[in-house]
């Protein structure tokens, strides 16, 4: 199994709401990671998780905040956001930190913010 | 200067026609060369990477790094319309190491 799931595919939000995105891998992969991708751009590192730790925070806006709640799951936290936020955010997964061809990514949650 | 450039295109290619993709890049110690492709509304998929400098071909694809020149090329024989995309390319100075990716190349391959 090389997938990278992630829930849901489309979600639409108001400025005031809280809601949470979600990503699974069943690699036994150790580094995971959330990227926000705006339409031809590409994908913008914004945190890392290694063996379930925080490792990268990429001064992310705190309306923003990540939770690995054991070594298969990635959700990303999502209140009081800014429709400049509205992007595809995207999860990967890899065995080691950033290791070489083996980063494998979800197909994305396409977030609307109103 | 961005760490690395792409052109975004789009290119459009009759199908059978060979596409050449490219990039530049300014860091002297990137030394991993990786092409994903990313369908509409999809995550990135990795369709190839290479270490240093060399070819490496895989099927309809080849990869080409010349690190003197701090130029890779992605290159598609016998192009077909399952081809059309957006080709990403990213580099690293090695594991451990965070991806830089291109802005992408939007390719139609016309029927």
């Amino acid at each position: 199994d090389t997938e990278v799931t992630q829930t849901p595919k489309h979600l639409v939000m108001g400025m005031t709401n809280k809601k949470s995105l979600k990503c699974e891998q069943h690699m036994g992969h150790r580094a995971m990671y959330w990227y926000k991708q705006k339409a031809k751009k590409p994908p913008e590192l914004m945190f890392v998780y290694s063996y379930e730790k925080l490792s990268i925070n990429e001064s992310v806006p705190s309306r923003f905040s990540p939770e690995c709640p054991n070594s298969s799951l990635l959700n990303l936290h999502l209140h009081a956001l800014q429709p400049e936020d509205s992007a595809l955010y995207l999860c990967a997964s890899s065995q080691e930190l950033f290791g070489v061809g083996e980063q494998f990514f979800g197909p994305g949650t396409r977030l609307t913010v109103l | 200067q961005k760490e690395v450039e792409q052109d975004p295109g789009p290119l459009s290619v009759p199908e059978g026609a060979i596409v050449s993709l490219n990039c530049t890049y300014s860091n002297s110690a990137f030394q991993y060369f990786m092409w994903y492709r990313q369908y509409s509304r999809k995550g990135p998929e990795l369709l190839m990477y290479t270490y240093s400098s060399g070819n490496k071909e895989d099927g309809r694809f080849t990869a080409q790094v010349d690190k003197s020149s701090k130029y890779i090329s992605l290159f598609i024989r016998d192009s077909q319309p399952s081809d059309s995309a957006t080709y990403l390319c990213a580099m690293s100075a090695g594991t451990g190491n965070q991806f830089y990716f291109g802005t992408g190349t939007s390719l139609t391959v016309i029927p």
